[in-house]
């Protein structure tokens, strides 16, 4: 089955800062990669997700690339702020078109002011 | 994006008791999915809830233990039987529309004394 790695498990960065979580899986028949953020006592958040036919995408400070010849696909930040702290799960579909998605161990960022 | 209702959000039980979850989606989705999540971990998929069938479930997972239903489109329960301290955490209930993107709802934070 699908084998997702992510790292660092924890990230600090000063607020105005980027910061950078990365993923790797195992399955290369994945073609959906979404990140998902979730703060304290509330259930994950979708912030972005990519594709396998593309390489890139960007959604105001948050950006996620993708390269499927090394099988790895990254979440970017700019411009971090202390609201940004949470813990990032990144995640890969167990398939080509599957809606079963298998998640990273998570990161957990603090955006210090 | 889907807008997912969990209830309740939390609960204390007495072990040996069961608890029902309950999973209102506010728009018909292809697949709904119910995870348990370890305070500080990652999110395990428990089973995968088919409509009007018997749900799909991973791994470590049993129907006796963990019984699903999903009578219609929007709709999902899960149960946790017989529970055990061992059960303590939060479980997550998902549901993913044609386009894959995968929502979650609250989240059900679960402690069993």
């Amino acid at each position: 089955g699908e084998n997702v790695e992510q790292h660092p498990s924890t990230l600090s960065v000063q607020e105005g800062d980027s910061a950078v979580i990365k993923c790797t899986y195992s399955d290369s028949a994945s073609n959906y990669f979404p990140w998902y953020k979730q703060e304290l006592g509330k259930g994950p958040q979708l912030i972005i997700d990519i594709r396998s036919n593309v390489g890139e995408k960007k959604d105001q400070r948050i950006a996620v690339t993708l390269n499927k010849t090394a099988k790895h696909f990254s979440l970017h930040i700019t411009e971090t702020q202390p609201e940004d702290s949470a813990v990032y799960f990144c995640a890969a579909n167990s398939g080509a078109g599957s809606y079963q998605l298998t998640f990273g161990k998570g990161t957990k960022l603090s955006v210090i002011p | 994006s889907a807008v997912i209702s969990q209830k309740p959000s939390r609960d204390i039980c007495q072990r040996g008791t069961s608890l029902t979850i309950q999973c209102q989606v506010d728009s018909q989705v292809t697949m709904m999915f119910w995870y348990r999540q370890q305070p500080g971990q990652s999110l395990t998929l428990i089973a995968t809830a088919n409509q009007g069938s018997e749900a799909t479930y991973e791994s470590g997972f049993v129907i006796d233990k963990f019984p699903i239903s999903r009578p219609n489109l929007t709709f999902s329960t899960l149960t946790v039987s017989n529970m055990s301290p061992e059960d303590s955490s939060i479980y997550l209930c998902s549901a993913s529309g044609p386009n894959t993107e995968a929502f979650f709802g609250q989240g059900t934070r679960l402690t069993v004394v």
